[in-house]
């Protein structure tokens, strides 16, 4: 198993520019999220998905949209990137179902200029 | 606002030390706690989860886990250089998918 895999690693945008960013797992778990992790801020939970064709936004979700596609995958989207999105951005997932562990992806660092 | 506080350090400990950190949450309604530890440019992985009161070990960590007063610690015994790394409190965000998650005390182990 990859487990959670994330795409790009690393990406620098320029303001206006938009992009997505790529979630995948391959544990069969339900729920999945996105977090970013600024210093000093810690992580905060962009938007999640309970399940395929549900999502919910958590505490910063504006300038961003996400689609859960199926399952497995999850994607990011910055339609109008700015400098306050220059983050590290992590995917996790979370099998429910008596299970409520968190497992993350290595993340993508993403620069905004 | 649901809450979870941790120490930010950094918490240097020698080696062979206990590292001893803590974490307090505001919402008496949880009734899952994680710690996660993260290496300096990784993700966050799981060390241990915690659903009862009182004490659950795992090799060289325990967690401690008292509801009442509402706080989490985390012990790592034998401390080595290869535990420095930041370690996340997270706390299930009563009855929904969703974790609250603290800023992390940073832990230096000094050989």
């Amino acid at each position: 198993n990859a487990g959670v895999t994330q795409t790009p690693k690393f990406q620098v945008l320029k303001t206006g520019q938009s992009m997505t960013l790529q979630c995948a797992q391959d544990m069969n778990h339900n729920s999945m999220y996105w977090y970013r992790q600024d210093p000093g801020m810690g992580l905060r939970l962009i938007y999640y998905s309970a399940s395929e064709g549900t999502t919910d936004k958590g505490e910063v979700p504006n300038g961003y949209n996400v689609s859960r596609l199926n399952k497995r995958e999850f994607s990011l989207r910055l339609e109008s990137a700015a400098p306050s999105q220059t983050s590290v951005y992590f995917c996790a997932s979370r099998r429910d179902q008596g299970s409520e562990t968190q497992y993350f992806g290595p993340g993508t660092r993403l620069l905004v200029l | 606002q649901k809450e979870v506080e941790q120490n930010s350090g950094p918490l240097s400990v020698p080696e062979g030390a206990i590292a001893s950190l803590n974490c307090t949450y505001s919402d008496r309604v949880s009734q899952s706690f994680f710690w996660y530890r993260q290496y300096s440019g990784k993700s966050p992985e799981l060390i241990m989860s915690i659903y009862s009161n009182g004490d659950k070990e795992d090799g060289r960590f325990t967690a401690q886990l008292n509801k009442a007063s509402q706080y989490v610690s985390l012990l790592i015994r034998d401390s080595q250089p290869s535990d420095s790394a930041t370690y996340l409190c997270a706390v299930n965000a009563g009855n929904n998918r969703k974790l609250i998650w603290g800023l992390g005390t940073s832990l230096a182990v000094n050989p």
